[in-house]
């Protein structure tokens, strides 16, 4: 079965930091552009980051640029996104996104995990 | 950055009535080179991730009912349920993969039966 499932969320004080990871299985992870999209509470989607299937091209939203550092290891199959210096904004359910097609982010989204909760809060 | 927009914020149906959702992009969607418009449409049901249900702005993704439909082009695109049912209330958002990699969506459509 084609998954992916992220862990890492949690309470964390304005300025801190935290490591999203998303684990993938079902299909062959290095062929694919991935992507990290958040939701905040009662809110749209936002897509914060993507990196393409060597690692070699990494992209932000501005709002995380500096702060956010996506990665990924092929060898295990996982997608990561370090996040530094939170803020309250960054609250948000993380999902983490597959492109549909291999070797392209010209693509719908079209497996997604069911998130990890990020809350930015003293 | 291309702006979409969607209307209504939220929608109410009778069950087997037709549902219609658009999207308004800010700039064109549309690749001339391949006559391609690079238009999404998801389902997000409360508690779950959103699911992909067209993309090519009508091409159905696998398994996806055929009461739903997409179409339009450049700017203009709407999504389509011919009869609704009960387990299609949900949130509905567009989204374009043109101007990757900055992927921008919709606000979202709620869709609730009348």
């Amino acid at each position: 079965e084609v998954q992916l499932v992220e862990s890492g969320g949690g309470l964390v004080q304005p300025g801190g930091s935290l490591r999203l990871s998303c684990a993938a299985s079902g299909f062959t992870f290095s062929n694919y552009w991935m992507s990290w999209v958040r939701q905040a509470p009662g809110k749209g989607l936002e897509w914060v980051a993507n990196i393409k299937q060597d690692g070699s091209e990494k992209y932000y939203v501005d709002s995380v640029k500096g702060r956010f550092t996506i990665s990924r290891d092929n060898a295990k199959n996982s997608l990561y996104l370090q996040m530094n210096s939170l803020r309250g904004e960054d609250t948000a359910l993380y999902y983490c996104a597959r492109v549909r097609i291999p070797a392209t982010q010209y693509d719908a989204f079209d497996i997604w995990g069911q998130g990890t909760m990020v809350t930015v809060s003293s | 950055d291309i702006v979409m927009t969607q209307s209504p914020d939220s929608l109410a149906v009778s069950l087997g009535e037709r549902a219609t959702i658009n999207c308004k992009s800010s700039q064109s969607v549309l690749y001339s080179s391949n006559n391609k418009n690079y238009l999404a449409w998801y389902q997000q049901k409360p508690g779950q991730p959103p699911k992909l249900l067209i993309y090519w702005a009508s091409t159905r993704e696998s398994g996806v009912p055929d009461r739903f439909s997409g179409s339009g082009s450049v700017t203009d695109f709407t999504l389509t349920i011919s009869s609704l049912q009960a387990e299609d209330v949900a949130v509905y958002y567009c989204q374009q993969y043109y101007s990757t990699p900055l992927y921008t969506f919709g606000q979202g459509t709620k869709l609730e039966i009348k």
